[in-house]
């Protein structure tokens, strides 16, 4: 298994410009997330999903947009860059029963760097 | 969801036991305590969690107050490795949130 895998590693934007951050779980895990941490400071929850076809705002969720198509892709889209923006972006996944209030661990992608100046 | 109070940074020598503390004081009943790392600026990653016992595995301990509104991170023979932020985290629901965690500092 590959696990969690975010593309692209890094990306430098211009204020303005758009683009996607993809993840894709190989795990068959229903439940995905977007975090995002700025330097120095702990990770805030952008957006989550808690399985196909349906997605959650989170702490941050402005100036950000999802979809969850299938079990195992969940992009982000920024559509109007903005150098608050600036931040290392990382996905997650875990397998959970809404029935039970155990989480089973997250498992995080290697995060994409993101530059917008 | 409770929220966690962690102190941000904590030193420990080399070769010594790490405690990271942990508040959880308005925890519920059937709420589980996680605990996560991250090293340097890659994706955090899993240590242990515990509900009302105390947890040990091949990474460490977790010890938690017979009243759940604490909890205690042990790495029981720190080394340079170890050097990272450590984030607990107490939520049952969707929304899994992260505090700042405690960056700890193993020293030689």
């Amino acid at each position: 298994n590959a696990g969690v895998t975010q593309t692209p590693k890094f990306r430098i934007l211009k204020i303005g410009q758009s683009m996607t951050l993809q993840c894709t779980q190989d795990m068959n895990h229903n439940y995905m997330y977007w975090y995002r941490q700025d330097p120095g400071m702990g990770l805030k929850l952008i957006y989550y999903s808690v399985g196909a076809g349906i997605t959650d705002k989170g702490e941050v969720p402005n100036g950000y947009n999802v979809s969850r198509s299938t079990t195992e892709d969940f992009p982000l889209r920024l559509e109007l860059a903005a150098p608050s923006q600036t931040s290392v972006y990382f996905c997650a996944s875990t397998n959970r029963d809404p029935t039970h209030r155990y989480n089973s661990p997250l498992h995080f992608g290697n995060g994409t760097r993101l530059t917008v100046t | 969801d409770a929220k966690t109070t962690q102190p941000p940074s904590m030193d420990c020598a080399e070769g010594r036991a790490a405690n990271l503390p942990c508040n959880h004081s308005t925890i519920s009943g059937n709420e589980y305590v996680y605990w996560y790392r991250q090293i340097h600026s890659q994706g955090p990653q899993y240590i242990i969690h515990g509900l009302k016992n105390n947890e040990t595995n091949e990474m460490a301990s977790l010890i938690i107050t017979e009243d759940r509104k604490s909890s205690t991170l042990i790495l029981p023979h720190a080394t340079l490795r170890d050097t990272a932020v450590y984030y607990c985290i107490v939520n049952a629901g969707n929304m899994l949130t992260f505090g700042g965690g405690t960056r700890l500092m193993v020293k030689p």
